[in-house]
């Protein structure tokens, strides 16, 4: 069963950089997969941040790619996520995923449970 | 971008009566060369990730009850619960990833019991 754990501080400071990382259990990274980060601001709807292939080419979202950065780490079967510049704007819930589809980036089939970052002076 | 708009936004259904949430995108998702519709839905409850229920449009994820199902092509897609069971109840929201440039999710809806 693939597992996905995601972690990192739950307050960053205003222009600050937020980074988070996802940890996979079940599944080794390196054998396939897009791996990606979802937020979902409190109360609201879900936005998709961008996506990583084990082989380290990625997919952003446009209207945050200038502050994006999703790297992956094979040897520690993880994937990181940092965003810089943040505002209170970016305080939402992170979410890690999968996408099926084993060289494809499809529907998200697992996810990790979520952490709240909150963008807090 | 491709735009998903979810109607209604809410919904109440009694228990055992169907449920039927629409969902429509700015341009169509059916990829021709494989007559794939490039659709999901999600089901969320409070305090939990997203839940996948239903892929290319209309096929079942593993273990997803039978009264789910999905349909539609091209721009109009809809999820129906057949009979509502009150764990049923949670935020429901379809997903376009036929761009892979830009992945987006409709606004949501919310079903209630009546």
């Amino acid at each position: 069963q693939v597992q996905l754990q995601e972690s990192g501080p739950g307050l960053v400071k205003p222009s600050e950089t937020l980074s988070l990382t996802c940890a996979v259990s079940g599944y080794s990274i390196s054998s396939g997969y897009y791996w990606g980060w979802i937020r979902q601001p409190p109360g609201k709807g879900l936005e998709w941040i961008g996506s990583i292939y084990h082989s380290g080419s990625t997919y952003y979202n446009p209207s945050l790619k200038s502050r994006v950065t999703i790297s992956v780490d094979t040897s520690k079967n993880q994937f990181s996520l940092k965003l810089s510049s943040v505002t209170a704007a970016d305080t939402a819930v992170y979410y890690c995923a999968r996408h099926r589809g084993v060289s494809e980036p499809y529907y998200f089939d697992y996810w990790g449970q979520g952490t709240l970052v909150t963008v807090s002076s | 971008d491709i735009v998903m708009t979810q109607s209604p936004d809410s919904l109440a259904v009694s228990l055992g009566e169907r449920a039927t949430i629409n969902c429509k995108s700015s341009q169509s998702v059916l990829y021709s060369s494989n007559n794939k519709n490039y659709l999901a839905w999600y089901q969320q409850k409070p305090g939990q990730p997203p839940k996948l229920l239903i892929y290319w449009a209309s096929t079942r994820e593993s273990g997803v009850p039978d009264r789910f199902s999905g349909s539609g092509s091209g721009t109009d897609f809809t999820l129906t619960i057949s009979s509502l069971q009150a764990e049923d109840v949670a935020v429901y929201y379809c997903q376009q990833y036929y761009s892979t440039l830009l992945y987006t999710f409709g606004q949501g809806t919310k079903l209630e019991i009546k």
